[in-house]
């Protein structure tokens, strides 16, 4: 049963530290994406890639939120240095950006930052 | 022009009654529209989707109405029972070189005994 992975959970940390957030897509996906879920804003997408190379960052604040995939089968994302403010559902999705683009979200990184 | 409005925020109902949720756009490039379901800590899954050139999709109790004239779209839930109880969101694609969905804010359902 193929599934998105992501690691860890759940964090808890203190304003001003880092925070990586880790996924592996299923395997043979090539598009992935990355969510952060509150209740004010809903799903907003973040980033996402395309054959490891990164798409679309617009939804991300640049000064302190970063993507990357180093590989087809991890992608990262990172919060340096995190804010409450980033207290949320980070959730990752692959697809195979192929005709309907349907998404496989993982179960997301539930995030408090105090 | 990106955005899908969806409606209600929250609905409850009754068991055995139909569940039904609203949804319009704009952006007449969309050409894909799904449906996720969310239950309570995880991640959205697909439930159900149609593309614009027919105007009803039914698979078992979930169906999706479409009226592209009026760019609206909508998810009916047929018998809703307790286990549907869940956050629904619609979405809509356009391909055309972006992979990317177009979520809307998410309608929380409750089905009550």
């Amino acid at each position: 049963d193929a599934r998105v992975t992501q690691t860890p959970r759940h964090k808890v940390t203190e304003m001003g530290q880092e925070v990586t957030m880790r996924c592996q897509p299923i395997l043979g996906h090539n598009t992935v994406f990355w969510y952060r879920q509150t209740m004010m804003q809903g799903l907003e997408l973040l980033a996402y890639f395309r054959n490891r190379a990164p798409l679309d960052d617009s939804g991300m604040p640049k000064d302190r939120f970063s993507a990357e995939m180093p590989d087809a089968t991890l992608a990262t994302l990172k919060i340096q240095p995190s804010e409450p403010r980033d207290s949320a559902v980070y959730f990752c999705a692959s697809g195979t950006g192929e005709g309907e683009e349907t998404q496989y979200f993982g179960p997301g990184t539930r995030l408090l930052v105090l | 022009q990106q955005q899908v409005k969806q409606s209600p925020q929250s609905l409850i109902v009754q068991k055995g009654g139909i569940s039904i949720i609203n949804c319009a756009y704009e952006n007449t490039a969309f050409d894909y529209f799904p449906w996720y379901q969310q239950f309570p800590g995880k991640g959205p899954a697909l439930l159900i989707a149609i593309r614009p050139d027919v105007s009803e999709k039914k698979e078992g109790r979930f169906t999706i109405s479409f009226n592209k004239s009026a760019k609206q779209f909508s998810l009916h839930i047929m018998d809703s029972q307790p286990g549907d109880s869940a956050t629904y969101f619609c979405a809509a694609y356009s391909g055309a070189g972006s992979y990317q969905l177009t979520f809307g804010k998410g309608t929380k359902l409750s089905v009550i005994p």
